[in-house]
């Protein structure tokens, strides 16, 4: 079974506003990932957090993470028409694989 | 760098066909990560290598599907014989070291079997 879920599946704004999806897992974890996905497209990683680190910044995004409601959130600031795409969160646990959630579609409008 | 690179980019073949996809990681990557993605079930870990060496084939759906790494810049996927819920895209990744670190994708092989 998939290990992360994210909320909600999808999600439309305006452009300049920002983006916050969530993702939700069951079980313990070394590391959670964050990826993007264009249409038609390979995923391009954004942002690793672990499992002792509780925030990270990228440029515009921004990730949490929350071990003891075992939740981690993407928050993308000041949204672009290019910030369209699917973002997946990824995690790592004792399996040593990493498992996909089923994405969020972001939608941004000009 | 080019990044992982995977041919073909598109198969079309027919049920029952051979299909081998390829694919060679970014240069200096000790491990290689084959995945399936379908609408109905998302993103799946088929197979993944470490220094070459198969560490956990437990994604792999069944017998038809099998796959190689010969050497640190080269892998594929083979699918014998094919079948029409084979039909996906089968995206090839690679990381410096496992898990731990992040993983670069290819652009992936768009396979129909018809």
């Amino acid at each position: 079974s998939q290990q992360g879920e994210e909320d909600p599946q999808a999600l439309s704004i305006q452009e300049g506003e920002n983006a916050t999806m969530n993702c939700s897992y069951k079980t313990s974890i070394n590391n959670l990932q964050w990826y993007r996905q264009n249409s038609g497209r390979g995923l391009v990683h954004l942002i690793l957090i672990r499992s002792n680190e509780r925030e990270k910044h990228s440029g515009r995004l921004r990730v949490t993470l929350d071990t003891s409601k075992k939740s981690s959130s993407l928050l993308i600031t000041a949204s672009r028409a290019a910030d369209t795409a699917s973002y997946f969160c990824a995690t790592e646990g004792n399996t040593g694989k990493l498992i996909f959630g089923q994405g969020t579609t972001l939608q941004v409008k000009p | 760098d080019a990044g992982v690179i995977q041919s073909p980019r598109h198969e079309v073949t027919e049920m029952g066909q051979e299909v081998t996809l390829r694919c060679k990681p970014i240069s200096g990557h000790n491990s290689l990560f084959w995945y399936r993605q379908t609408m109905m079930r998302g993103l799946e870990l088929l197979i993944y290598f470490n220094n070459n060496v198969p560490i956990d084939d437990s994604g792999m759906p069944e017998d038809r599907f099998s796959a190689k790494m010969p050497n640190a810049s080269f892998s594929t996927l083979k699918i014998q014989p094919s079948e029409p819920r084979d039909s996906a895209v089968y995206f090839c990744a690679s990381s410096l070291a496992g898990t731990d670190y992040e993983q670069y994708f290819g652009p992936g092989t768009r396979l129909t079997v018809t």
